[in-house]
């Protein structure tokens, strides 16, 4: 059974750092993983998706990695900003989407 | 082109009652899914249906949960006799075609049973 983990479970850094962000999977048998940001009460915003033939994925300041055969990707968050506050949730995809719980982040100024 | 519609964006049920959330794909994808987020925890799996068909309901209650996408109109997600345990998020995604095609999210539905 595919399990997805998320650390940490929260995050409080100041203004400026860099971030690196974990998700594991348990079976490598995935076709993506896609990482989201979800803000506190609302839905999800699709950051990146890197296909299991894929090892890496950039958009701006996220860049997300993905090593198939140990289970792991991580989202780099550069020069973090208050806006990038928000929970990430990672989830890989097999004949459905799984979720990890979520890292919740908070940038303070 | 619009994105993944869900209505209500709230809801408020008194214990026993029926909730009947509604989700309309975005134009052109016929693959619609369910999730729920139960408070502090994450997105779980529901269902997952293409037009006039269930595909994958494993992740569905084995009671009092069901879902539908007719040939014409929104996909609904139904709740019969809800609970206090059934107060949570619940998000539509759809996709152009079956996984692992993206799938991109509606706003959710938060239901709130007192």
């Amino acid at each position: 059974k595919q399990e997805v983990t998320q650390i940490p479970a929260a995050l409080s850094v100041p203004e400026g750092e860099n971030l690196v962000l974990n998700c594991s999977f348990t079976d490598s048998a995935i076709y993506n993983l896609q990482w989201f940001r979800q803000d506190p009460g609302k839905g999800l915003t699709s950051l990146l998706l890197i296909q299991s033939s894929q090892r890496e994925q950039t958009s701006g300041r996220l860049n997300a990695s993905l090593d198939k055969s140990s289970g792991r990707s991580t989202l780099y968050i550069a020069a973090s900003q208050p806006g990038d506050s928000a929970t990430y949730l990672c989830a890989v995809c097999t004949d459905k989407l799984i979720f990890g719980t979520g890292t919740r982040l908070q940038v303070f100024p | 082109n619009a994105g993944v519609m869900q209505n209500p964006r709230h809801l408020v049920r008194r214990r026993g009652q029926e909730a009947r959330l509604r989700c309309s794909p975005m134009k052109g994808h016929s693959h619609v899914y369910w999730y729920r987020q139960l408070p502090e925890e994450g997105l779980k799996f529901m269902v997952y249906l293409q037009k006039e068909n269930i595909i994958d309901e494993s992740g569905m209650p084995k009671e009092r949960f069901s879902a539908e996408f007719p040939k014409e109109g929104p996909s609904i997600l139904r709740i019969q006799q809800v609970v206090r345990g059934d107060s949570a998020a619940y998000f539509c995604a759809s996709s152009r075609d079956s996984p692992p095609y993206e799938q991109y999210f509606g706003p959710g539905t938060r239901l709130t049973v007192t």
